[in-house]
């Protein structure tokens, strides 16, 4: 199945800075990668996606990047807000079966 | 739209009971599927279904068990509880495979004594 590795693990940064969570999938064939924030004690929701046509793709203060080629897609959040700071998670297809990467804590401090 | 519901919210079992952890959507999709979630692991696929009389294993099924009779229900069942299964369970289910949108139930924190 795919295998989704996501880093840092953990990530601070200051109000206002950029935040970047990376992941790095194995499965050639996967064309399907989520973003999901789950806030402490809720549901992971989303909050972008992309597929495997597209290079970028923004909404607002979140993008995401994919690179094919070396098999990796990026979470950009710029001006990061206290309200960002939740749990990050990636994820990619491998056949019908959607695989999620072990999160990204991130904590934003005024 | 309830969207997507779980029972119970929470569960204490002894080693070795089994029990069923009940999952429905009414939106009508025709994807579901169980992950279980433990600190530092992210969530992990157990079992996924494509629509009613189709299952299939993800990444850690070993221990449970599903079927898919409507579309609507996706029961996971835990058939002899162990210390391992302490974890909390999503429930989530899509339009389309893996290839859209999730929404996700609440959850169930199960506690195996």
């Amino acid at each position: 199945g795919e295998n989704v590795e996501q880093h840092p693990s953990t990530l601070s940064v200051q109000e206002g800075d950029s935040a970047v969570i990376k992941c790095t999938y194995s499965d050639s064939a996967s064309n399907y990668f989520p973003w999901y924030k789950q806030e402490l004690g809720k549901r992971p929701q989303l909050i972008i996606d992309i597929r495997s046509n597209v290079g970028e793709k923004k909404d607002q203060r979140i993008a995401v990047t994919l690179n094919k080629t070396a098999k990796h897609f990026s979470l950009h959040i710029t001006e990061t807000q206290p309200e960002d700071s939740a749990v990050y998670f990636c994820a990619g297809t491998s056949g019908y079966a959607l695989n999620f990467g072990k999160g990204t804590s991130l904590l934003v401090t005024p | 739209n309830a969207g997507v519901t779980q029972t119970p919210k929470f569960q204490v079992l002894k080693t070795g009971q089994s029990m069923t952890l009940q999952c429905a959507q009414d939106m009508n999709h025709e994807y579901m599927s169980w992950y279980r979630q433990d600190p530092g692991m992210g969530l992990r696929l157990i079992h996924y279904s494509v629509g009613a009389g189709i299952t299939d294993q993800g990444e850690v099924p070993n221990g449970y068990n599903v079927s898919r009779s409507t579309t609507e229900d996706f029961p996971l069942r835990l058939l002899s509880a162990a210390p391992s299964q302490t974890s909390v369970y999503f429930c989530a289910s899509s339009y389309g495979a893996g290839r859209e949108t999730q929404y996700f139930g609440p959850g169930t924190r199960l506690l195996v004594l």
